[in-house]
């Protein structure tokens, strides 16, 4: 069974004060995984998708990195308008569809 | 534009009763599917299409139907059978539902579901 699990549950950091997500998986082939941000009560945003390990991205003070076994979400410099949950997820190669499982988030808030 | 709507926002349930969230996407998406979110906690699949007129259950299917009778448009029913309803209900579309490349999968901005 593919299994997902974000952590820390929830992250305070001050304005400017980088750190890092994790987002630890077990799958059975790994076909992409998606980093989504969810402000409260919307749905979520695409930002990234990773196929494979050794692979980045970056998007303004985002940057996704892969392993076999983890990926991290850096955030560098927040801003307070970085608050939000960011949600991991991943797509299974023996899937016969695109479904993506979930970890329970990371909820994040910057204070200025 | 293009994206991804769902009605109504907030929904309220009497017990016993059924209710219908509406979604629809212009995207010419293929693939449609169903997540609830509980607080606190991630997506879990409900049901998914890959094409018109085929649905498949997902992980928590009980208490829940769907129809995909034309292809931009996948309604849930949330039927009495469904004993704890409340939730942050999504909908979510992608390209192909058959893309081993890991096809992006895009979500609508959510209804809210009440038991009262």
């Amino acid at each position: 069974e593919d299994q997902v699990t974000q952590s820390p549950e929830a992250l305070r950091l001050q304005e400017g004060e980088s750190s890092s997500l994790n987002c630890s998986y077990t799958v059975s082939g790994l076909r992409g995984l998606f980093w989504y941000r969810q402000d409260p009560g919307k749905g979520p945003e695409f930002l990234f998708t990773l196929y494979s390990a050794g692979e980045e991205k970056e998007k303004e003070r985002l940057k996704a990195t892969l392993t076999k076994k983890e990926s991290f979400l850096h955030i560098t410099a927040p801003k307070p308008e970085d608050s939000a949950t960011y949600l991991c997820a991943v797509q299974a190669g023996n899937n016969a569809g695109n479904m993506l499982t979930f970890g329970g988030g990371t909820r994040l808030m910057v204070k200025p | 534009d293009g994206g991804i709507t769902q009605s109504p926002k907030y929904l309220f349930r009497k017990e016993g009763q059924n209710v219908t969230l509406s979604c629809e996407q212009n995207l010419n998406h293929d693939a449609m599917y169903w997540y609830r979110q509980d607080p606190g906690q991630g997506l879990r699949l409900i049901y998914y299409s890959q094409i018109v007129n085929d649905f498949q259950k997902g992980d928590i299917a009980e208490g829940y139907s769907v129809s995909r009778e034309k292809k931009e448009s996948f309604p849930l029913t949330v039927t009495s059978a469904q004993k704890n309803p409340t939730a942050f209900y999504l909908c979510a579309s992608s390209m192909d539902g058959n893309d081993y490349s890991g096809n992006t999968i895009y979500f609508g901005e959510g209804s809210w579901l009440t038991v009262v």
